[in-house]
């Protein structure tokens, strides 16, 4: 069955790092999405995308994520300044080509801020 | 705000039981609740509902939505070990196609033998 693949599983970064997390959505699949789960929080949306433009983002999506679709098959977050709060499993998302998809996700990359 | 909330937070049965997990929600713009199962990592897709009264089964789950008072419910039958995770519910907001998922903090079953 196809998946949605992320990378790395774990990054942990010092704090004012740039990270750039991975994913590889499912190939026919045409949204795109990120949601993170801080420890012991509910998971959280980030940002959607699609037709290589952001749909929609959250109040937690600030100057300092952005999303880039650089080729056919990679999808990816980066942060430019990582903080500590950002410390959280970062999931990516993905739906097939119309309404009424689910998303289907990745197994996510735990990003750690030293 | 958009708020999705589940009951119970945690609860822990004994193997061959039978399971109802609960989830309330207040959204502006709903088009979908889906039920999710998180174990280690990924939340797996288990059910994604968009209309009230119909209920959706796949083997010993099954799941129905009230649209008229906002909630849903998660049946699992003969509960096993391997049911044993995090259900999370979450509810889709449309958006040119896109669909933002508010989730809830899930409801932590587990089954003992």
């Amino acid at each position: 069955e196809p998946e949605v693949t992320q990378t790395p599983s774990h990054q942990v970064t010092q704090m004012g790092q740039e990270v750039i997390l991975r994913c590889v959505p499912i190939s026919n699949h045409l949204y795109f999405y990120w949601y993170r789960q801080i420890l012991g929080q509910k998971v959280e949306f980030l940002v959607s995308f699609y037709n290589n433009e952001i749909s929609e983002k959250s109040e937690i999506f600030d100057d300092q994520f952005s999303v880039e679709r650089p080729d056919g098959s990679n999808f990816t977050l980066k942060i430019r300044s990582t903080k500590l709060e950002d410390s959280a499993m970062y999931f990516c998302a993905s739906s097939g080509t119309g309404f009424g998809q689910p998303q289907h996700f990745g197994d996510g990359t735990r990003l750690s801020i030293l | 705000e958009d708020k999705v909330v589940q009951s119970p937070l945690s609860l822990v049965v004994h193997e061959g039981d039978t399971v109802t997990l609960n989830c309330s929600y207040e959204v502006t713009n709903f088009r979908s609740l889906l039920w999710y199962k998180q174990e280690k990592k990924a939340p797996t897709f288990l059910f994604m509902l968009t209309s009230s009264g119909i209920e959706k089964k796949s083997g010993r789950l099954s799941s129905i939505l009230d649209k008229k008072e906002l909630f849903s419910i998660l049946n699992i039958t003969a509960t096993q070990t391997g049911d044993s995770a995090v259900y999370l519910c979450a509810v889709g907001s449309p958006n040119f196609g896109n669909e933002k998922l508010t989730f809830g903090t899930g409801t932590r079953l587990t089954i003992i033998p």
